[in-house]
């Protein structure tokens, strides 16, 4: 079975710094996507960066980029010059074969 | 498209009660999924379904907990009895298997904005 680990409960960066937020996951499969989700207190779950296994240039989205090492299995969150806004759970998220399986979460704080 | 709506938003209920969450998914996306948020768990997937049927439902924690979609624009999640530890936020998702759009395979969920159900 696929797991995603987050290892970082808490993370928290300077407004306009930079911040990495770290996954890891374990799958036999070649062909996967991975996910980074968004969750501010609001609770909506809101999709913030996508990559292919099979596409070997890390995906990047506006102030979000991500480091995708595929024999590593490695997937990191990098998010540059952090806005207050920024401030919610994060969640990496793999699918397969098999629906999203999602890590535990990082809870990111930005301080002003 | 309103996106994935849920109802209702929030429900507080009695222990022994019966409870009905409702999902409308996105038109035309053919998967629905039914996830449940915990602080201990995270986000744990009860039941999917593919062209309205499901597929795989060894996520539902017991026999209380069942799923139907009776047709590609609802489904239900209902828990029967329910007990205090069903509390959590519940969350319908929906998506097309892969599409090409261009050069590029486009996946991707999206969400509901979930039902925080407490059982008091």
């Amino acid at each position: 079975a696929q797991t995603v680990t987050q290892s970082q409960p808490e993370m928290s960066v300077q407004e306009a710094e930079t911040v990495t937020l770290s996954c890891t996951y374990d799958t036999s499969e070649s062909d996967y996507y991975l996910f980074w989700y968004k969750q501010p207190p609001s609770r909506q779950m809101i999709l913030v960066i996508r990559q292919e296994a099979y596409k070997q240039q890390n995906a990047t989205e506006n102030r979000f980029s991500v480091n995708f090492q595929k024999a590593a299995k490695s997937f990191s969150l990098k998010i540059s010059d952090s806005q207050l806004g920024d401030a919610a759970m994060y969640f990496c998220a793999f699918s397969g074969n098999t629906p999203l399986v999602f890590g535990k979460g990082t809870r990111l704080s930005v301080i002003a | 498209d309103a996106g994935v709506i849920q109802s209702p938003r929030h429900e507080v209920t009695e222990m022994g009660q019966e409870v009905t969450l409702r999902c409308k998914p996105i038109s035309g996306h053919d998967y629905l999924f039914w996830y449940r948020q915990t602080m201990m768990r995270g986000l744990e997937l009860l039941i999917y379904f593919n062209n309205n049927v499901p597929i795989d439902d060894s996520g539902m924690p017991e026999d209380r907990f069942s799923a139907k979609m009776p047709n590609a624009s609802f489904s239900t999640l209902k828990i029967q009895p329910s007990e205090p530890r069903d509390s959590a936020v519940y969350f319908c998702a929906s998506s097309l298997a892969p599409v090409l759009q261009g050069a590029e395979l486009v996946y991707g969920y999206t969400f509901g904005s979930g039902t925080r159900l407490t059982v008091v």
